[in-house]
């Protein structure tokens, strides 16, 4: 069964902390994606990357970054993080093929800033 | 800016009913079509996809393609409890890189 993972499934931290989200892959996608979910604003677009290395900014980048030095795994970095980055995070994964394959999708995080 | 519009919902169907679920998107070169359910506090899982106008049948769900109205739905036959969820409708425009855009969501709701 193919399988996307995120290393946490709830983190509470300070404002002001660096956060880390990490999320893996074992189906060899070329894809991967993270998003943030919130209550009436639905599924949001931080960042995505098409190959090892390689980064797009979705819609709402301001305040991530994110790294991907192996195919498998794609990283969601928060470099100073802020109350209003509370929210769930979920990281998915799909093969490349000009929008005509369905995501995979992790467990998700919680994350809690305080 | 692309666009995929849902009604939030919720959706209250009793128990054995249909439901129909809608989505309208704003691309008319959109290629793919996608339906997700999402349990309250889960992720969301893929249960049907579509790229062809017409129906689609898997199961108690069927999805629908109309691309000229730019319509797509979500038929659940014989609705359940368990299909108590939030169902995510996501369009896969073309340019490249697979990335999907999706709806808020409608809540659907399955009286005993």
């Amino acid at each position: 069964d193919v399988k996307v993972t995120q290393s946490s499934r709830y983190l509470v931290k300070r404002t002001g902390e660096k956060v880390f989200l990490e999320c893996v892959q074992d189906m060899d996608h070329e894809n991967m994606f993270w998003y943030r979910q919130d209550p009436g604003l639905g599924l949001r677009l931080i960042y995505f990357s098409y190959d090892v290395k390689m980064k797009e900014k979705g819609d709402i980048p301001e305040g991530y970054s994110v790294s991907r030095e192996k195919k498998e795994r794609f990283s969601l970095i928060l470099e100073s993080a802020s109350t209003n980055q509370t929210s769930m995070y979920l990281c998915a994964s799909s093969l490349e093929g000009q929008g005509t394959y369905g995501y995979t999708f992790g467990s998700g995080t919680r994350l809690t800033v305080v | 800016q692309k666009e995929v519009e849902q009604n939030s919902g919720p959706l209250s169907v009793p128990e054995g009913a249909i439901a129909s679920l809608n989505c309208t998107y704003s691309d008319r070169v959109s290629q793919s079509f996608f339906w997700y359910r999402q349990y309250s506090g889960k992720s969301p899982e893929l249960i049907m996809s579509i790229y062809s106008n017409g129906d689609k049948e898997d199961g108690r769900f069927t999805a629908q393609l109309n691309k000229a109205s730019q319509y797509v739905s979500l038929l659940i036959r014989d609705s359940q409890p368990s299909d108590s969820a939030t169902y995510l409708c996501a369009v896969g425009f073309s340019g490249g890189y697979n990335k999907l855009i999706f709806g808020a969501g409608t809540r659907l709701a399955v009286h005993p």
